[in-house]
């Protein structure tokens, strides 16, 4: 059973381009959650999806960052006009259990992104 | 609102000794959960060990095990038999009973040889 997947492992955007990361759950997990890392510190929760639902997003910044996770396909966490304030390592983690009550997160390799 | 306090920014351990990372948390909810991630420099996420609020017993797992003191809001880590490949970035994290996860800023942990 595959772990969960990111791509691209690395990104790298100049100030003002977009950036796209994407997350692949494991097999049979419905839930999908993204964190940001910044250097030197603990993990913070940005949004909480299920398949084509949002269900809580009260760590994504006002603008600029939006989240999806279609029917089908991976989750897709988007950055627009990147500054260099973004640069941190994103990491998706995805979870089985559906309809409440939490479950073990399965954390992806991350995706390191750089904002020149 | 939920914290999470790690107050040892770093710490040593000699290889084969027993070493004890301290965690805080603070919630007015009942129902919750407590995590040790590992962060190794690969940057991979590897959970150490979980403990649901309810159960008073203390989890193990092999050679790491907690001590959780519900009242005092306290949840520390003990690794007995320290290895070389200890070594790694650990947090501390609560979860309620709905999805995310809130984590502490880290501890690094150093193995002496």
């Amino acid at each position: 059973n595959a772990g969960v997947m990111q791509n691209p492992r690395h990104l790298v955007r100049r100030r003002g381009q977009e950036a796209r990361l994407r997350c692949s759950p494991m097999k049979g997990h419905s839930h999908v959650y993204w964190y940001r890392q910044l250097p030197e510190e603990g993990l913070k929760f940005m949004v909480y999806l299920q398949k084509e639902n949002i269900i809580d997003e009260s760590g994504m910044p006002k603008e600029r960052f939006s989240a999806e996770f279609p029917k089908e396909g991976p989750s897709i966490l988007r950055i627009q006009q990147v500054v260099r304030g973004d640069s941190a390592a994103y990491f998706c983690a995805s979870s089985p259990r559906s309809g409440g009550h939490t479950d073990t997160q399965y954390f992806g390799p991350g995706t390191r992104l750089t904002v020149l | 609102a939920q914290t999470v306090t790690q107050s040892q920014p770093e710490m040593s351990v000699q290889e084969a000794e027993t070493v004890t990372l301290s965690c805080t948390y603070d919630t007015s909810e009942s129902d919750y959960y407590l995590f040790w991630y590992k962060q190794p420099p690969s940057r991979q996420m590897i959970l150490v060990i979980r403990q649901e609020a309810y159960k008073q017993q203390n989890a193990t797992e092999n050679r790491f095990s907690v001590n959780f003191q519900k009242a005092a809001k306290s949840f520390s880590l003990k690794i007995s038999d320290s290895q070389l490949g200890d070594a790694a970035m650990y947090f501390c994290a609560y979860s309620g009973p709905y999805g995310k996860i809130i984590f502490g800023k880290g501890t690094r942990l150093h193995i002496l040889p």
